[in-house]
């Protein structure tokens, strides 16, 4: 058990829906990352948040956008679902993001979503 | 040129044979992750290094930071170990990630 608690587990939607996928980083762990995993893909950078702030996107759609709460909780929200947005979405936290070395990474098992 | 260059890209291999995967990067790092995805979709991060080398288990890491590559040791390896491997590097300059695109490995009883 990394810590790291992601849900839902799985999900299944339609096209044009829109979705908020949960993360809770382990305690003590300031910053999380989202990731996006398509089939049989390496892992897609997403967004980055430390303390509550944004501090990094990488190649999130527009249509999607994410924050984290002041207990450090964070979301992910993705919107006007298409088909080519099911994959598996991975939240991973580590201690630090600024300044230092952030320390290892803690991964939660993943959200997987399938649109239809 | 990517960043992160993993090699090789697919590997199979008897149960038992030594397994060596390798990570080159082109950018100043502050650290290396090498992480374990499992057919099943978990991940799990088996080493942070930034110098040297560190060992767990049957498993062992090192890092050349003066020729920018790591490697990545399976010893005695067993069809469990089958897994894709990712090798990510955290910038110096800004701390953030950079992930290789992952070697799959496929150990044989």
């Amino acid at each position: 058990d990394s810590g790291v608690t992601q849900t839902p587990k799985h999900l299944i939607t339609a096209t044009g829906q829109r979705v908020t996928l949960r993360c809770s980083p382990r305690s003590g762990d300031l910053s999380v990352y989202w990731y996006q995993q398509s089939l049989d893909q390496g892992l897609q950078f997403l967004i980055h948040y430390y303390n509550g702030e944004e501090r990094a996107k990488g190649n999130i759609l527009e249509r999607f956008s994410a924050q984290q709460f002041p207990d450090l909780h964070s979301e992910l929200n993705l919107s006007s679902l298409e088909l080519g947005d099911s994959a598996l979405y991975f939240c991973a936290s580590s201690v630090a993001g600024e300044g230092r070395n952030t320390g290892e990474l803690f991964f939660g098992e993943g959200s997987r979503l399938t649109v239809l | 040129k990517n960043e992160v260059e993993q090699s090789p890209q697919n590997l199979t291999a008897q149960e038992g044979e030594f397994i060596t995967i390798n990570c080159s990067y082109s950018v100043g790092i502050s650290a290396l992750h090498w992480l374990q995805q499992h057919p099943g979709g978990g991940i799990v991060s088996l080493f942070m290094l930034s110098s040297g080398k560190k060992k767990h288990g049957r498993l062992i890491a090192t890092i050349n930071i003066q020729e920018k590559h790591s490697s990545l040791h399976i010893t005695a390896s067993h069809p469990r170990d089958s897994a894709v491997y990712i090798c990510a590097v955290r910038l110096r300059s800004n701390y953030q990630l950079i992930w290789g695109a992952g070697t799959k490995l496929i150990i044989k009883p």
